[in-house]
């Protein structure tokens, strides 16, 4: 069963805008991950939270995790047409190196 | 680094045929593991491997999917015999110390 479920499943906003997409999860976690999909291609790892950690920054991307609701967002700022892609959170649940992948939630960002 | 390899990237076989997808994973990644990704199910984990033992093979559909790590460079992953079910894009990904996975293209694997 999924760990992770994304929400919402489809997001579709104009080049500048921010993106926002939650993940919520079941289960105690050590860390969760964010990944990024291209279309017809791998997913590539964007940010990792420790459980201990409520917020962090990359770029132009910020992540939250409140382990209290078991949920954890995603925001992309200024967004771009290259920010066009399917996002997943990942969730240890307790083993650090196996994670579940979520549902992913599709994003386009229109030019 | 190349990044992780998979081969082939496209793979078309009739139902009942072996099917044999391949990994490279980054040097000195001890992780490996493998993937199927489908629209109805998601991204499912297979099997993963630590030090080229597997540790967790619950994820393997039935008794038709083997995978073996011979080395710290190579992984297979075996479908015999191949069922159209079995059509799915196939992702083998691989992680050092840290926990982030790097994943490979993919073997997008049609049966029909």
């Amino acid at each position: 069963s999924q760990q992770g479920e994304e929400d919402p499943q489809a997001l579709s906003i104009q080049e500048g805008e921010n993106a926002t997409m939650n993940c919520s999860y079941k289960t105690s976690i050590n860390n969760l991950q964010w990944y990024r999909q291209n279309s017809g291609r791998g997913l590539v790892h964007l940010i990792l939270i420790r459980s201990n950690e409520r917020e962090k920054h990359s770029g132009r991307l910020r992540v939250t995790l409140d382990t209290s609701k078991k949920s954890s967002s995603l925001l992309i700022t200024a967004s771009r047409a290259a920010d066009t892609a399917s996002y997943f959170c990942a969730t240890d649940a307790g083993g650090y190196q196996k994670v579940t992948f979520g549902t992913g939630t599709k994003l386009q960002v229109i030019p | 680094d190349a990044g992780v390899i998979q081969s082939p990237r496209h793979e078309v076989t009739e139902m009942g045929q072996e099917v044999t997808l391949r990994c490279k994973p980054i040097s000195g990644h001890d992780y490996l593991f493998w993937y199927r990704q489908t629209m109805m199910r998601g991204l499912e984990l297979l099997i993963y491997f630590n030090n080229n033992v597997p540790i967790d093979d619950s994820g393997m559909p039935e008794d038709r999917f083997s995978a073996k790590m011979p080395n710290a460079s190579f992984s297979t992953l075996k479908i015999q015999p191949s069922e159209p079910r079995d059509s799915a894009v196939y992702f083998c990904a691989s992680s050092g110390e840290l926990y982030e996975q790097y994943f490979g293209p993919g073997t997008r694997l049609t049966v029909t």
